[in-house]
């Protein structure tokens, strides 16, 4: 069985910093996937970013990385020059390789302080 | 753009009625699922479905059933709602390809069962 932990359930952070939301996962496959979702107040989910577990470079989108660090199960979201548009739930999720299951954490409420 | 769609924003059902959450999805996705969302709690699997008429259980079936009669079409029932269904529930689709496809989300249904 798969499990996401998300240890943080809410984050302040300031506006133009940079911010790190922690995932941690634990899985006996040896190979899956990693995703990061965001969440506004309007519900809806949105895909931010992808690392597959062979991987050899972390991923990036635009503002979003993400800091895999494979041998400790870690999984981490980084986004620089947050902006007040980042506030939202953010999720982190697991797949199999073998379809398109997902687990998710039980999320991050980050706000953004102007 | 891929697009799910779900018959309601919002609902207020009682005690012991019978639910129908529908969802569309519009990219001729073969994976379809359904999630409940509970703070703290993440997003769970309640089922999935990777074909027409085809379906398997997540991870909290119980009190659940689902169809999927059309390939597009994946709807979701309470045959008895009780207090404890009150959530808010995500459908989502994926292709069937490899674990790199995200899941495409609707925007939810709020469910309030009185």
């Amino acid at each position: 069985a798969q499990k996401i932990t998300q240890t943080q359930p809410g984050m302040f952070v300031q506006e133009k910093e940079a911010v790190t939301l922690d995932c941690t996962y634990d899985t006996s496959d040896q190979s899956y996937g990693l995703f990061w979702y965001k969440q506004p107040s309007s519900g809806e989910m949105i895909f931010l970013i992808y690392q597959g577990s062979y991987d050899e470079q972390n991923a990036t989108e635009g503002r979003y990385s993400l800091n895999f660090q494979k041998a400790r199960k870690s999984a981490n979201l980084v986004i620089s020059a947050s902006q007040l548009g980042d506030s939202a739930m953010y999720f982190c999720a697991m797949s199999p390789n073998a379809g398109n299951m997902l687990t998710f954490g039980g999320g991050t409420r980050l706000m953004v302080k102007p | 753009d891929v697009k799910v769609t779900q018959s309601s924003r919002y609902l207020v059902k009682r005690t012991g009625e019978k639910v129908f959450l529908e969802c569309v999805q519009d990219m001729d996705h073969e994976n379809m699922f359904w999630y409940r969302q509970d703070p703290g709690l993440g997003l769970r699997l309640i089922y999935f479905s990777y074909d027409v008429k085809m379906k398997e259980k997540g991870d909290i079936p119980e009190g659940y059933s689902v169809s999927r009669e059309k390939k597009e079409r994946f709807s979701l029932i309470l045959e008895s709602a009780s207090t404890n269904q009150t959530s808010m529930y995500l459908c989502a689709s994926s292709p069937s390809g490899p674990s790199r496809d995200t899941q495409y989300f609707g925007p939810g249904t709020r469910l309030t069962v009185l």
